[in-house]
């Protein structure tokens, strides 16, 4: 069973701080996406990753693919307030159970002013 | 604007009611897709339909049917209640052919709390 394992689960900083999310997994992925959840919300998709080492950038956010395609990173600079939400990382695969797309649990970001 | 629809942002209901949870999007999209999102557990896939009239099981469809009677429209039925079926209930849909690297548009949520 292919999973993907987000660290950390919950991350509270101050606004103006950097912090990076982490995604890994022991299985290969044809593509990696990131969604943003906002309180009351649905995820909304942030990024497609699909080329080992693709480095995106969005804004302050920065996205990146590992070598391998078996992890992958958000990074964000000086964080607002705006960013607080559940980040939730998505990986591509062919088959099985899961409609092509198996989701992380999710690092749920809290940014204060 | 592109939109998924879920009809009831929250729901109590009781055990063993029969639970109808609509879902409707007007980007003419062949996949939609079904999952339970409850913390510590992350989005959890129920079911999902490629197509009209097709459905597939997800991780977790036990207690659960689905009905895609038409394109537009994906159903989610809880048979009969049970308070473990607490939970926050996510609705997406997605563009056929895009299968690693669609985009998954997802509705508001439904809340549905089974007491």
């Amino acid at each position: 069973t292919q999973l993907l394992e987000q660290s950390p689960q919950f991350l509270s900083i101050q606004e103006g701080e950097n912090l990076t999310v982490y995604c890994n997994s022991s299985s290969v992925f044809s593509s990696l996406q990131w969604y943003r959840q906002e309180p009351g919300e649905g995820p909304v998709l942030l990024v497609t990753v699909v080329t080992g080492g693709e480095v995106k950038k969005l804004k302050r956010l920065t996205f990146q693919f590992g070598d391998a395609r078996k992890d992958s990173s958000l990074h964000i600079t000086a964080a607002q307030p705006g960013d607080t939400g559940l980040y939730l990382c998505a990986g591509g695969t062919y088959g099985g159970s899961q409609g092509n797309l198996i989701f992380g649990k999710g690092t749920k970001l809290s940014v204060k002013p | 604007d592109v939109k998924v629809t879920q009809s009831s942002r929250y729901l109590v209901k009781r055990t063993g009611e029969k639970v109808f949870l609509e879902c409707v999007q007007d980007m003419d999209h062949e996949n939609m897709f079904w999952y339970r999102q409850d913390p510590g557990l992350g989005l959890r896939l129920i079911y999902f339909s490629y197509d009209v009239k097709m459905k597939e099981k997800g991780d977790i469809p036990e207690g659960y049917s689905v009905s895609r009677e038409k394109k537009e429209r994906f159903s989610l039925i809880l048979e009969s209640a049970s308070t473990n079926q607490t939970s926050m209930y996510l609705c997406a849909s997605r563009q056929q052919g895009n299968l690693l690297t669609g985009e998954l548009f997802f509705g508001e949520g439904s809340r549905l709390t089974v007491l």
